[in-house]
């Protein structure tokens, strides 16, 4: 079955630097979720988007922009990159219906190293 | 604010034991619960959905109860293999937002 895809799967960006990741969720999904999860923590939410319009946000910097385009992929967008963004980012898709109880499934997730 | 708790923080059992994962939540207005498990470094894989309407639900050697009204879940395990170590991270669901509020994890070592 086709997972959640999501390119590069490792990133290296010096200080104030920007980086652009990218998601492709599973096919006939239409919301994706981008979670952040640093050294040790568990992931944190920074934003979502359902049918290609943002539905929620968390604690995502202004320096972070994120979209979802007319095919569902996503793209996550950091400028001005700091040294404590360096983290594992994951997408994760759902059905945004509800008929699957809006269960997740998570891509293998970027890393990113900021120097 | 919804907060998400999982005890023990970390597990280390003998192969073949049966074991339970705990995570409790503040807030019992909560759509659903997922388990996860998350391999060192890598990406999280779903291994169990219960839905607040839903008591448990079973998969394998996994079994999830879900006692929404005093904001529990547990993982139950049984006849755990060396394959199974990782950890296991909770999250769930709030009504009002469908973004997953995760504990911090269980890391499971089960001992050849």
């Amino acid at each position: 079955a086709a997972g959640v895809i999501q390119s590069p799967r490792h990133l290296i960006k010096e200080k104030r630097e920007t980086a652009t990741l990218k998601c492709y969720p599973i096919p006939r999904h239409d919301t994706v979720y981008w979670y952040q999860q640093g050294p040790g923590q568990d992931p944190q939410f920074l934003i979502s988007f359902y049918e290609k319009m943002q539905s929620d946000k968390g604690s995502i910097p202004d320096r972070f922009s994120a979209q979802q385009f007319s095919d569902y992929h996503s793209e996550l967008n950091m400028s001005s990159l700091e040294l404590g963004d360096s983290a594992l980012y994951f997408c994760a898709s759902s059905l945004g219906t509800g008929q699957a109880g809006y269960e997740q499934y998570f891509g293998p997730g970027t890393r990113l190293t900021v120097t | 604010k919804q907060e998400v708790t999982q005890i023990p923080a970390a597990l280390s059992v003998p192969e073949g034991e049966n074991l339970v994962l705990n995570c409790s939540f503040t807030d019992s207005a909560i759509y659903n619960l997922q388990w996860f498990r998350q391999d060192p470094g890598k990406g999280l894989t779903s291994l169990l959905l219960i839905q607040s309407s839903q008591r448990e639900q079973t998969s394998g050697r996994l079994n999830a109860s879900l006692d929404k009204s005093s904001g529990r879940s547990t993982l139950y395990i049984a006849a755990s293999q060396p394959g199974d170590s990782a950890t296991y991270l909770c999250a769930v669901i709030r009504d009002s937002s469908y973004k997953l509020i995760f504990g911090s994890g269980t890391r499971l070592l089960v001992r050849p």
